[in-house]
């Protein structure tokens, strides 16, 4: 069955220092893998995305994220902290099903960035 | 080029009583789907419709169904409400298939905020 696993319920950062944001997942099947961000009293908003291909993806706001198949891994970062970074940071696996695709998402890390 | 609106933006109902959310995808976009966002369940996929089709679904019981039109508008139904069915009700589009064209992406509504009494 399907899990997503986010290391960190709550993470804080300097401004200007790595984000690292930590993803694991299982799936019984190679999966497509996501990374949302939700600022406060906003909407959800895709930062990247895997499906195929290469594994290390660019996504928005300087974000990318690395699919590590041995490790079960899809950890998000980002090389410098900017104050409007401060978000929730939601991972996600989808996988196929013989009807339907299923998504499931990770509890969600809150992101602080301290000045 | 419009957003993904969402209708309303806030709601209250009782138990035992229906619910209908529409939204309305960016123009030209196929595909939409929805989720539930509550604090105690978090984010959940409910499911998907791409060209008036369910495409995909979540594991919630069948009092939660939705449709999409011929102009990709969807709307979701919650019958039957139960408490625990307040949650912030989210709705997203995309031009055709999240998951399989690889430079596509998806775009979210501001939600429906539901408060079942």
């Amino acid at each position: 069955a399907q899990s997503v696993t986010q290391l960190g319920s709550h993470v804080s950062v300097s401004e200007g220092a790595l984000v690292l944001l930590r993803c694991n997942y299982s799936s019984s099947v190679p999966p497509y893998l996501f990374w949302y961000v939700q600022y406060p009293n906003q909407g959800l908003q895709l930062l990247l995305k895997y499906t195929t291909g290469a594994t290390l993806v660019k996504g928005i706001n300087g974000f990318e994220a690395e699919f590590k198949k041995s490790e079960t891994s899809f950890h998000l970062t980002k090389p410098s902290a900017h104050m409007s970074d401060a978000a929730e940071y939601f991972c996600a696996v989808s996988e196929s099903g013989t009807s339907y695709d299923k998504v499931i998402f990770g509890p969600g890390t809150s992101l602080s960035v301290i000045p | 080029k419009a957003g993904v609106t969402q209708t309303p933006r806030y709601l209250i109902k009782t138990r035992g009583q229906q619910v209908t959310l529409s939204c309305s995808p960016i123009s030209g976009h196929r595909s939409v789907s929805w989720y539930q966002q509550t604090p105690g369940q978090g984010l959940q996929f409910l499911f998907e419709y791409f060209s008036e089709t369910q495409r995909n679904k979540g594991n919630f019981p069948g009092r939660f169904s939705g449709r999409q039109f011929s102009n990709s508008r969807s709307e979701m139904n919650v019958s039957t409400l139960e408490l625990g069915d307040s949650a912030l009700y989210l709705c997203a589009s995309s031009p055709r298939d999240l998951k399989r064209v690889p430079q596509e992406t998806q775009y979210f509504g501001p939600g429906t905020r539901l408060l079942v009494l």
